[in-house]
Parts: C-alpha cells; structure tokens; sequence
C-alpha cells in the first residue's frame, strides 16, 4: 500500500496569506495520479486538484498543486474566508486508493 | 446539477448486514466507474471499493475483502454497497462517489459526491 502523509497536521494563518500544504508518498506515483480535495465540516468533499496539478471544474486559479514522484504540494495564494477547511491528498496511480490523513487549515 | 444521494445507513448491531445505495442523476450513469468512501467519526477518509463503468470490475481495500460487495445497476442509475458482519470500526459515513473521467480506466479522481449516509455499528 502506498502510504501518504500530510504536513502539517494543522496550519493556522491569516485570510490573504499564503498557505502550503505537503504530501508525501511512500511509494514514487506514476503519471502524477495524485489528487487534492478540501472537505468543510459536514460536508462531502470536492475535487480541487487532479493529475497533481490540473484545477478541477470551478476551482479558483488561487489553488495550484505541483509535485512529482514522491513529493506534491499544494498552495493557496492568498487564503480567503471560505478557504479555511481540512484538505486530503490521494493517490489514484492503481486500482487500490489511499487518502493521507489531512491538513487542518486554521483561521488564525 | 449532477447530484448523487446515499440511502440506507442505520443503527445496526454487530454480525447483521446491511446495503447502502447511491441514486444516481442528471449524468449518464453508465458512463463512469463509481466509489464508495467511506470516514469514520472525527477521522479521515478511507477509500472502501470501486466498480467500473459497466460493473465488469471491481475492487476493494483490504480492509474490506471478503466482507464489501460493490454492484451497480446502471437501468436504475443506482450504485450498491452490501455489507455483511458489520463490525464496530465499520461506524462511519459512507460516501458514494464518481469517477471523473467518461468510460475510463479504474484510475483517476472523484468529481462528485453525495452527501452521505451514517451507518452506526452499536449493540
């Protein structure tokens, strides 16, 4: 099983600051299948990232994800208001799926 | 608005057995390969199984082998997960989810999802 791990567990900072949220693989994915999704309480998650680095449908161009291999990132430019929620890194790169356990992302 | 909606979640005692379902609308059903989610109280999520576009195949965690049965009937637009002896640690909202590309390999990410469904395991 390829195990992610996100860091931090919990990132607390101001709207309009700039946030960066890691995720590592212990196994290298291929063809980036690596994904992001934000998840606000009580509430499904949404696809905010695909294929390490491609917005989803609707997604403001502030949330960018790179990445390859073992190491991805993804960024929020300038947090505003709405964007304070958890985000979960997954892997897609075989027919077995794994999450990391997430980023809590805190107004501060 | 693609819209997915979860049923069939409950109080259930442990060893019983219970199926979830996923109706499906305003997309065409039978073009995508649909999940089952599943996070426990206050915990992450976990991937539980994924069955392709036309119910060909499937495939579980690990976790779950033996015990999870996707299906999916594409007439009806409805997704199924059976699950059989159910377990206290099975307690969790479980969500159904699409994948995002039209007829593709079992490999890529979730577009949508519904808004779940709670199974509690308790005696």
């Amino acid at each position: 099983e390829n195990v992610l791990t996100q860091s931090p567990g919990a990132l607390s900072l101001s709207p309009g600051e700039r946030a960066t949220l890691s995720c590592r693989a212990s196994q290298g994915l291929s063809s980036s299948y690596l994904a992001w999704y934000q998840q606000k309480p009580g509430q499904a998650p949404r696809l905010l990232i695909y294929g390490a680095s491609n917005r989803a449908t609707g997604i403001p161009d502030r949330f960018s994800g790179s990445g390859s291999g073992t190491d991805f990132t993804l960024t929020i430019s300038r947090l505003e208001p709405e964007d304070f929620a958890v985000y979960y890194c997954q892997q897609y790169g075989s027919s077995q799926y794994s999450f990391g356990q997430g980023t809590k992302l805190e107004i501060k | 608005q693609v819209q997915l909606v979860e049923s069939g979640g409950g109080v259930v005692q442990p060893g019983r057995s219970l199926r979830l379902s996923c109706a499906a609308s305003t997309f065409t059903f039978s073009n995508y390969a649909m999940h089952w989610v599943r996070q426990a109280p206050v915990k992450g999520l976990q991937w539980v199984a994924v069955i392709s576009y036309d119910g060909s195949n499937t495939y579980y965690a690990d976790s779950v082998k033996g015990r999870f049965t996707i299906s999916r009937d594409n007439s009806k637009n409805t997704l199924y997960l059976q699950i059989n002896s159910l377990r206290p640690e099975d307690t969790a909202v479980y969500y159904c989810a699409r994948d995002r590309l039209i007829r593709g390999p079992v490999v890529d990410a979730f577009d949508m999802w519904g808004q779940g469904t709670v199974v509690t395991v308790s005696s």
